[in-house]
């Protein structure tokens, strides 16, 4: 069965540093998405991709933070300056289209981030 | 705002009993309801959704809009459905999940 791929599966980067999350999502998914889970609180929504532009984004997804989809099949996320605050599980998700499977999200197994 | 509830962060029952994992939703439209799972070690899973009206691994949940719930139910819980269940909604127009903090599910043996 295809499933959405992260690497690294952990980063541990000093505050100041830029770093870029990278995720191949399930091929032939439309639609991408980033995640993030700071230890002990919820999973949050950061960002949705689509047609190569930003579908939607929330307020924690602010200036520092960017994605792209270099080539057909990766699709990463950047954080131009970690905070210490930044420290959190990365989710990539992706899901298909039509019929309401925009909605059918499958997640990647996460990337650690650590910063210090 | 929309938000999901989960009030219990932890929940133990022994094999066989019946388990029900509680959600409560705050929105102010028409969301669509998920539970998603994650065993140990392993990825989120979307487990099942409101508009499919499946039965997955012997789990269902109904949306009551009066009450504002969805909440996972199984009538006999088994050992291998121990796992962290986290509900999820997302709400009209949007493709954004909006996640409760998770309730971890321990089954006794």
């Amino acid at each position: 069965e295809p499933e959405v791929t992260q690497t690294p599966s952990h980063q541990v980067t000093q505050m100041g540093q830029e770093v870029i999350l990278r995720c191949v999502p399930i091929s032939n998914h439309l639609y991408f998405y980033w995640y993030r889970q700071i230890l002990g609180q919820k999973v949050e929504f950061l960002v949705s991709f689509y047609n190569n532009e930003i579908s939607e984004k929330s307020e924690i997804f602010d200036d520092q933070f960017s994605v792209e989809r270099p080539d057909g099949s990766n699709f990463t996320l950047k954080i131009r300056s970690t905070k210490l605050e930044d420290s959190a599980m990365y989710f990539c998700a992706s899901s298909d289209w039509g019929q309401g499977l925009e909605r059918e999200q499958y997640f990647g197994p996460g990337t650690r981030l650590t910063v210090t | 705002a929309q938000r999901v509830t989960q009030p219990e962060k932890l929940l133990s029952v022994f094999k066989g009993a019946p388990v029900e994992l509680k959600c409560n939703y705050s929105y102010s439209g028409s969301p669509e309801l998920f539970w998603y799972v994650q065993y140990s070690r392993q990825r989120l899973q979307l487990l099942l959704r409101h508009i499919s009206r499946e039965s997955i691994k012997g789990f269902t949940a109904d949306l009551n809009k009066g009450e504002t719930s969805f909440h996972l139910k199984k009538p006999f819980a088994q050992e291998e459905d121990s796992a962290m269940y986290y509900c999820a909604l997302t709400g009209a127009g949007s493709y954004q999940l909006t996640f409760g903090k998770g309730t971890k599910l321990s089954v006794i043996p």
